[in-house]
């Protein structure tokens, strides 16, 4: 069982359609993170949340907007998406940013775009 | 741009065989984790470095970090089924406040 719970688990949509992909951990962490990862490929970091506030945007398409509610929960807004965005998003949490911490992740989402 | 290598990208092996997969960075780490991704699963942590030359010991795994930081080892003994997976180094450079992932090393144990 992970301690990271991600929703939905596999997500179908089209390049039009907008959904929201959510991660929440109970753990009192304060740094929350969305990577994506393609078959075969490790983990790509996109955004990390430190305290409730944006620290890092590796540059993501606005198309992928993150929004962190409170300290427990993450969500990742998706609009207009590409074929190419087709992958496993996975949320983690650590105790702190900085990257000196163990990272908790979910078990993620798995996105497919028609 | 900077860069995480692992080799092999692949391995097989019979089980009861050791296995080692080594992390190599383009440029000095400031600490070193490696997790383990089983197929269909997400990311485990399993452990971090970081002092040069440092090694730590999990039961069966052994993991160094190089005295230079910039490359590290996961060597397991005698392998199980049970450790079938991806395993990733994922490294901090120095100056920055993220971790960067290696490109993995997929071990597959023969039974």
């Amino acid at each position: 069982d992970t301690e990271v719970t991600q929703t939905p688990k596999h997500l179908v949509m089209g390049m039009t359609n907008k959904k929201s992909l959510k991660c929440e951990q109970h753990m009192g962490h304060r740094a929350m993170y969305w990577y994506k990862q393609k078959a075969k490929k490790p983990p790509e970091l996109m955004f990390v949340y430190s305290y409730e506030k944006l620290s890092i945007n590796e540059s993501v398409p606005s198309r992928f907007s993150p929004e962190c509610p409170n300290s427990s929960l993450l969500n990742l807004h998706l609009h207009a998406l590409q074929p190419e965005d087709s992958a496993l998003y996975l949320c983690a949490s650590s105790q702190a940013g900085g990257g000196n911490q163990p990272q908790h992740f979910g078990d993620g989402t798995r996105l497919s775009i028609l | 741009g900077q860069q995480v290598m692992q080799i092999p990208q692949y391995q097989h092996v019979q089980e009861g065989e050791d296995f080692t997969t080594y992390c190599n960075s383009s440029t000095t780490l400031s600490n070193i984790q490696w997790y383990k991704q089983r197929p269909g699963g997400h990311p485990v942590f399993l452990i971090q470095l970081v002092k040069s030359g440092e090694v730590k010991k999990q039961k069966r795994l052994t993991f160094q970090f190089g005295e230079a930081k910039k490359n590290s080892s996961l060597h397991i003994t005698a392998t199980q089924t049970t450790d079938v997976g991806t395993y990733f180094c994922a490294g901090v450079f120095g100056g920055a406040n993220n971790l960067f992932f290696g490109t993995g090393t997929r071990l597959t144990v023969i039974p």
